[in-house]
């Protein structure tokens, strides 16, 4: 079946440390891959996407690139800050109209 | 407006008692889903709907859980005869149109805590 799995939280970094959140999946067909992010108090946000082999997503200095041959998508920014406190869920879609989710990896960043 | 709502944002119930969860997605949605996050778990998957059409139930957990999305914009997620183990975040999104690179848009959630 189709899965996610996320690195174990949480991840404790200093401010302008850099941050890599590993994602491995397993599915069935060609998936997206999507990282949505998750503030204290709010819903889930997209950050990045990517549709297919190779493909980079990035967006607020988060970046991760979609590997075929290592069936993952790893979440990375250079410099973090405090205000990337979050918990990050790696996500796919298969095309049957659902997302899978990993279990989320806390963030935290001190000043 | 601008994103998805949820209502209520949190809701006690008394074991055996029945809720209703209320969604509006964004305006023009064609897609809606909900899903359950239990604490600190990842979202998983109860149901979809394209228009009015409840196309995908199967993670539905029981028998007690019920959606409906009559004119194809708002939807309503129904809880019968409440039990603890269904406490947690009912998180509702929408996505414009269906398909596999498409966006879903996730709105703050409904926590529910059954007593």
């Amino acid at each position: 079946g189709n899965s996610v799995t996320q690195m174990e939280g949480p991840v404790t970094l200093s401010e302008e440390a850099f941050l890599t959140i590993n994602c491995t999946y397993t599915a069935t067909g060609y998936p997206s891959l999507f990282w949505y992010v998750q503030y204290p108090g709010e819903g889930l946000q997209l950050l990045l996407k990517a549709t297919k082999a190779d493909d980079k997503g990035s967006n607020k200095g988060f970046e991760a690139t979609y590997r075929k041959e290592t069936t993952s998508f790893h979440l990375e920014k250079g410099s973090v800050q405090v205000s990337d406190s979050a918990v990050y869920f790696c996500a796919l879609y298969t095309g049957f109209q659902k997302l899978v989710f990993g279990t989320g990896t806390r963030l935290l960043v001190s000043p | 407006g601008a994103g998805v709502s949820q209502s209520p944002r949190y809701k006690v119930a008394k074991r055996g008692q029945d809720v209703a969860l209320r969604c509006d997605p964004i305006s023009g949605h064609v897609s809606l889903f909900w899903y359950q996050q239990a604490l600190g778990q990842g979202p998983e998957f109860l149901t979809y709907f394209q228009n009015e059409a409840q196309l995908d139930k199967s993670g539905l957990p029981s028998d007690r859980f019920f959606a409906e999305r009559p004119e194809g914009s708002v939807s309503t997620l129904k809880i019968q005869r409440t039990q603890q183990e269904d406490s947690a975040v009912y998180l509702c999104a929408s996505s414009l149109v269906p398909g596999i690179g498409e966006t879903q848009y996730f709105g703050p959630g409904t926590r529910l805590l059954v007593l």
